[in-house]
This record gives structure tokens, C-alpha cells and sequence, in this order.
């Protein structure tokens, strides 16, 4: 059983849909994150938010918003999607953005663009 | 920036037998930390071990250790008496101390354990 809940778990959209991701953390943290984990590369941090305010923008296209609207929610808006950005997105979170605090993750929700 | 080199893209080891994961890394920060995080089928990232770079003393976490190399940059698991349930990809991560809490995270090893 996870602290760090993700819905949907698969979801499938076109390339002119608008969808989002959902994240809820029942750990208690300050700060949660966006992960994109694509085949064949390194997980990579799209998106950070402490106390509810965004801290971290990887130089993510615009076709992703993230919204925190609270400690324990995150979520990610998708918008005119390419197919290269089908892949797992992790949501993660830990006590705050102090170094060595430990990052805990979900369980990750499939996306595929057609 | 850091780097993190996953050298072995596949690995497997019979049940019970022992097994050690690579793991090299590249930074100039002489303070940091280190983690291997497991995924196993579910795509969970589950925290495994973590090791704080100013420890000398290796971390370990009952079958799960770690051969912590500073000088050489080296930061190696070791899983013994290996279970069928530890069959999963691992992932080694470094992170800075001081920038916030970001994992670099290395391309990963799939371990498969054979019955």
C-alpha cells in the first residue's frame, strides 16, 4: 500500500484532448513532484512544489500545467499532448525541500498519445 | 552537473544466491546522498537504501547493503540471499545537498531472480 496515491492509473488520449492526472499524498509532506519516466531514459523531474508553491520548472513545454492546490494534492493538466510524451508520470513528495529528506513515489499513471 | 552510470542494463541470479548492482557517479559536491530505489512490475519506486555521503559506515537494510566507494565515486548494492519478489529494476540516485531535494536518477538494472 502506497502513501502517494496516482489516478487514472493507464490513460489513453488524443493529441487535442485535455486531460489531467491526479496525485494525492497521505504522508503528511510539504512537497511534491512530477517525474516523466520515458523507455530508455533516466527518470527525469518535470515539476516541484513546496508548501503549494511551484519551486522547480525543468523547462517543461507548455502542454503541461501543474497545479497544486494543497500539501496533499497535485495535479498535472494535459493539453494538445505529442505522442513522444506518452510515458509513465511518477508523483512523488517528502517532508519538505530540505536536502536528504526522502522522496517517496506513486505507483505512476501510463500515458498514451494517439 | 551530476551524472549517474547504471553499467549493467540486465542482471540475474539464482534465488537465495547473492548478487551486487553497479553504480559510479560524477560530481565535484563533497556532501550529499545516495539512494537505490527498486521498481518492481507495478512501477512503484520503493525506496530501498539510502546512504548519506559524509557516513563512512555502509548503510544496510536486513539482505540489502551497500559498497560505498567515495574516492572512487562508487556506490554498489548488494542483495543477498535474493528473493523471487526482488525481481524489479533499480535505480541509483544521487542527490545534492543543498539544491533542493533533486534525484538524479541513473538509466536503472533489471534484476530478474530464477527459481
Amino acid at each position: 500500500e502506497t502513501g502517494v496515491t496516482q489516478t487514472p492509473r493507464h490513460l489513453v488520449m488524443g493529441m487535442t484532448n485535455k486531460k489531467s492526472l491526479k496525485c494525492e499524498q497521505h504522508l503528511g509532506h510539504n512537497a511534491m513532484y512530477w517525474y516523466k519516466q520515458s523507455a530508455k531514459k533516466p527518470l527525469e523531474l518535470m515539476f516541484v512544489y513546496n508548501f503549494k508553491e511551484q519551486t522547480e520548472n525543468n523547462s517543461v513545454p507548455s502542454r503541461f500545467s501543474p497545479e497544486c492546490p494543497n500539501s496533499s494534492h497535485l495535479f498535472l493538466h494535459l493539453h494538445t499532448l505529442q505522442p513522444e510524451d506518452s510515458a509513465l508520470y511518477l508523483c512523488a513528495s517528502s517532508q519538505d525541500r530540505s536536502s536528504g529528506n526522502t522522496i517517496y513515489f506513486g505507483e505512476g499513471s501510463w500515458l498514451t498519445v494517439v | 552537473a551530476q551524472t549517474v552510470t547504471q553499467s549493467q542494463p540486465e542482471m540475474s541470479v539464482q534465488e537465495a544466491e547473492t548478487v551486487t548492482l553497479s553504480c559510479t557517479y560524477d560530481t565535484s559536491e563533497n556532501n550529499y546522498y545516495l539512494f537505490w530505489y527498486k521498481q518492481p512490475p507495478s512501477r512503484q519506486m520503493i525506496l530501498v537504501i539510502r546512504q548519506e555521503a559524509y557516513k563512512q559506515q555502509n548503510a544496510t537494510e536486513n539482505r540489502f547493503s551497500v559498497n560505498f566507494q567515495k574516492a572512487a565515486k562508487s556506490f554498489s548494492l548488494k542483495i543477498s540471499d535474493s528473493q523471487l519478489g526482488d525481481t524489479a529494476m533499480y535505480f541509483c540516485a544521487f542527490m545534492k545537498h543543498g539544491q533542493g531535494n533533486k534525484l538524479v536518477f541513473g538509466a536503472g538494472t533489471i534484476l530478474r531472480v530464477k527459481s
